[in-house]
């Protein structure tokens, strides 16, 4: 059993769709990350998360430490959204390690 | 405030040589951590450098090394190419190593022919 998981693995919606990708752990983390990556491109964070939410313009992140659970929110989705999300732990038990998901492929169309 | 530069972004190498790859991080992150990215493996873990000490190392075979330098910039060597070696080998800063945001690199897409 993978110790982040994401789903879903791929994701199809309409412009304007509400969009909800989750995560869980099973590690004890010192932070979450969600992070974006473009066909081709690099990886730009979107959120670092210890606690609580944040709200970055419509991308919206939550985390419940108590059942090891993050959601990753875009409201009104737009084609430029298109993109792979990837939930990346910080596992305390393994020095801090970063410990990645497979990723959710999303693809916004008009 | 200029972001994290990896260097080169593309090389060509041949089965058998050896290659070294630079990260320099944002101005005053002492944090590098260097992952490899391939279709079929995903995102996998490389290693760890904090104020110039390995803190981690991930379930590479030792051809895989790096270190950083007193400026916390880093270099990785891989050393006796393989064709599997080829990916996207990303670099990322970050002021603390627990709790810090992540800063990535564009990466550096090795092939090895």
């Amino acid at each position: 059993k993978n110790e982040v998981e994401q789903s879903p693995q791929n994701l199809t919606a309409q412009e304007g769709e509400f969009i909800t990708i989750n995560c869980s752990y099973s590690v004890g983390i010192s932070a979450l990350h969600w992070l974006q990556q473009h066909p081709g491109g690099g990886i730009v964070s979107l959120f670092m998360l210890s606690s609580g939410k944040k709200k970055h313009g419509r991308l919206i992140a939550t985390i419940n430490i108590q059942e090891k659970h993050s959601s990753l929110h875009i409201t009104a989705s737009h084609p430029r959204d298109s993109a792979v999300y990837i939930c990346a732990v910080k596992d305390m038990d393994s020095n801090y390690q970063l410990i990645w998901g497979a990723g959710t492929k999303l693809i916004i169309k008009p | 405030k200029a972001g994290v530069t990896q260097t080169p972004r593309y090389l060509i190498k041949t089965r058998g040589q050896q290659v070294t790859l630079s990260c320099s991080p944002i101005s005053g992150h002492r944090s590098v951590s260097w992952y490899q990215q391939t279709p079929g493996q995903g995102l996998q873990f490389l290693f760890e450098y904090f104020s110039e000490t390995q803190r981690n190392k991930g379930n590479f075979p030792g051809r895989f090394s790096g270190r950083q330098f007193s400026n916390s910039r880093s270099e990785m060597n891989v050393s006796t190419l393989e064709l599997g070696d080829s990916a996207l080998y990303l670099c990322a800063s970050s002021w603390d190593r627990l709790t810090g945001e992540l800063f990535f690199g564009e990466g550096s897409r090795l092939t090895v022919l």
